[in-house]
C-alpha cells in the first residue's frame, strides 16, 4: 500500500523552475516528508526533508501545505543534470531510518 | 571522505552460489542498511543494522544474512543465489538513529544470477 502519489513523469525546460507534486493524504503526525532522486545508475541523492513547515536548501524548496496531505519539490533552475527519478517519501520519526520508495517521478529536463 | 563504498561493481553467479557484497563507510555512521532495486521499480530495504553488532530485517529479508561488526563495515551474504536475486544492490548509511539524518548511498553493486 504505496504511502505516496506522484505522477510518473514530467518534463521541464532548462532554466526553468520545476514543481514536483506529491499526495501523501495518510500522513500521519509524526511522519516526515523526504524527497531523494536518482540519477541513471547510481544510488539515490538525499534532497530535502520537512515536517510541517516549509523548507529550503541550496539544492531545492519544499512546500508542504497547512493539512500536510500533500506537498511540491521545486527546482528552481532546472539544468541537464536534474534529469533524474524523484522520490517523494514519508517515513516517521521512530522507523529508525527505514525508507519506502515508490516508482517515483522520471524528470526529464530537456534544453 | 570517501563516503559509502561497494564492491564489487558488477558480479554475474550461477544458481545456488553464494557470495558477499561488501559495505563499507569512513563517515563513523551508526545506521548502515541494504537495498535492492529491480528493472523500473523503487528500493526496498533488505536489512538494516542501528549499531555494531545489532541487525534486522527490512521488507525483502530472505535469501540474504547480514552481520555488523563494525562501525564500518556491513556485508551483505547470499547463502544460495536464485535467479530472484539478480537486482542492483545499493548500501546507505546515516548519522544518528532519528529518521531526519539524511541517508548516503554507495554506487551500487549490479549482480547478475543465472
Amino acid at each position: 500500500d504505496a504511502k505516496t502519489t506522484q505522477p510518473p513523469s514530467m518534463d521541464c525546460a532548462e532554466g526553468r523552475a520545476a514543481n514536483l507534486p506529491c499526495n501523501h493524504s495518510t500522513i500521519s503526525g509524526n511522519e516526515y516528508v523526504y524527497w531523494y532522486r536518482q540519477i541513471h545508475s547510481q544510488g539515490p541523492q538525499y534532497i530535502i526533508h520537512g515536517l510541517k513547515n516549509n523548507e529550503t536548501n541550496e539544492m531545492a524548496s519544499l512546500i508542504i501545505t497547512e493539512d500536510r496531505k500533500s506537498s511540491t519539490l521545486i527546482l528552481p533552475h532546472a539544468t541537464l543534470r536534474d534529469t533524474a527519478v524523484y522520490y517523494c517519501i514519508v517515513s516517521p520519526t521512530d522507523s529508525w531510518g527505514k525508507l519506502q520508495f515508490g516508482a517515483g517521478t522520471q524528470v526529464v529536463v530537456t534544453p | 571522505n570517501a563516503g559509502v563504498t561497494q564492491t564489487p561493481k558488477f558480479q554475474v553467479l550461477k544458481t545456488g552460489q553464494s557470495m558477499t557484497l561488501q559495505c563499507a563507510q569512513d563517515m563513523n555512521h551508526e545506521y548502515m542498511s541494504w537495498y535492492r532495486q529491480d528493472p523500473g521499480m523503487g528500493l526496498r530495504l533488505i536489512h538494516y543494522s542501528v549499531g555494531a553488532g545489532i541487525t534486522d530485517q527490512g521488507e525483502v529479508p530472505n535469501g540474504y544474512n547480514v552481520s555488523r561488526s563494525t562501525t564500518e563495515d556491513f556485508p551483505l551474504r547470499l547463502l544460495s543465489a536464485a535467479p530472484s536475486q539478480t537486482s542492483v544492490y545499493f548500501c546507505a548509511s546515516s548519522l544518528g538513529l532519528a529518521v531526519s539524518y539524511e541517508q548516503y548511498f554507495g554506487p551500487g553493486t549490479r549482480l547478475t544470477v543465472t
